[in-house]
């Protein structure tokens, strides 16, 4: 299957500062890619819906200010925790639109605010 | 109503046994099915993937779809204990541009 990198895989940070985490598609040209968070034990709960070259829909209940998304290129989304808070700590997972309809998934970020 | 409904179990089984894992949908506007596993603090990842009524089979696994029904269903034959994970069903409709709609996740474990 095509392959979509996460970074970091892991990053703990004090509150009030912003984290960046970026989503690549090594292998195809994604359109889309899409940000989840993930609560223990709970499925995945979409936050937006990033496109190439355009502002990011965001799901309703999403903070646009808090949880900033850029898709500047083909191969690349990056979503930004800004101004953290112990709340915001949570697994953030990418995915990305294969031209097939099929959805890669990087291997996710765990964000902690201390 | 949930569009994507999944027991969330968890569901124990011993090695070697068949596991049948399913999910009901409501929404007919449904087309793209799939099935992902995902591990402890890891991306799910994709097992299998249908657009059509009928069985795929793909190693040890098989995907089942009934549109009629509303009724999709994973099999997992010769249960390893690595196959220990969340499974987690997901759908996409036709206008819904890529978005997925996820089951809750069954969480298995295979025990030697």
């Amino acid at each position: 299957g095509a392959v979509v990198s996460q970074h970091p895989s892991r990053v703990i940070c004090k509150s009030g500062t912003s984290v960046k985490i970026e989503c690549r598609s090594l292998d195809f040209q994604a359109t889309t890619m899409f940000w989840y968070r993930q609560f223990p034990k709970q499925s995945l709960m979409l936050m937006a819906t990033s496109n190439e070259g355009s502002k990011a829909t965001y799901e309703q209940g999403v903070e646009k200010d808090k949880f900033l998304i850029n898709h500047a290129s083909l191969t690349l989304s990056t979503l930004t925790v800004t101004s953290a808070h112990p709340e915001d700590s949570s697994f953030y997972i990418c995915s990305a639109r294969h031209d097939n309809e099929k959805l890669f998934f990087g291997s996710g970020t765990q964000l902690s605010v201390l | 109503q949930k569009e994507v409904e999944q027991d969330p179990g968890p569901l124990s089984v011993p090695e070697g046994a068949i596991v049948s894992l399913n999910c009901t949908y409501s929404n007919s506007a449904f087309q793209y099915f799939m099935w992902y596993r995902q591990y402890s603090r890891k991306g799910p990842e994709l097992l299998m993937y249908t657009y059509s009524s009928g069985n795929k089979e793909d190693g040890r696994f098989t995907a089942q779809v009934d549109k009629s029904s509303k009724y999709i269903s994973l099999f997992i034959r010769d249960s390893q204990p690595s196959d220990s994970a969340t499974y987690l069903c997901a759908m996409i409709s036709g206008t819904s541009y890529g978005k997925l709609t996820f089951g809750q996740g069954t969480i298995l474990t295979v025990h030697p």
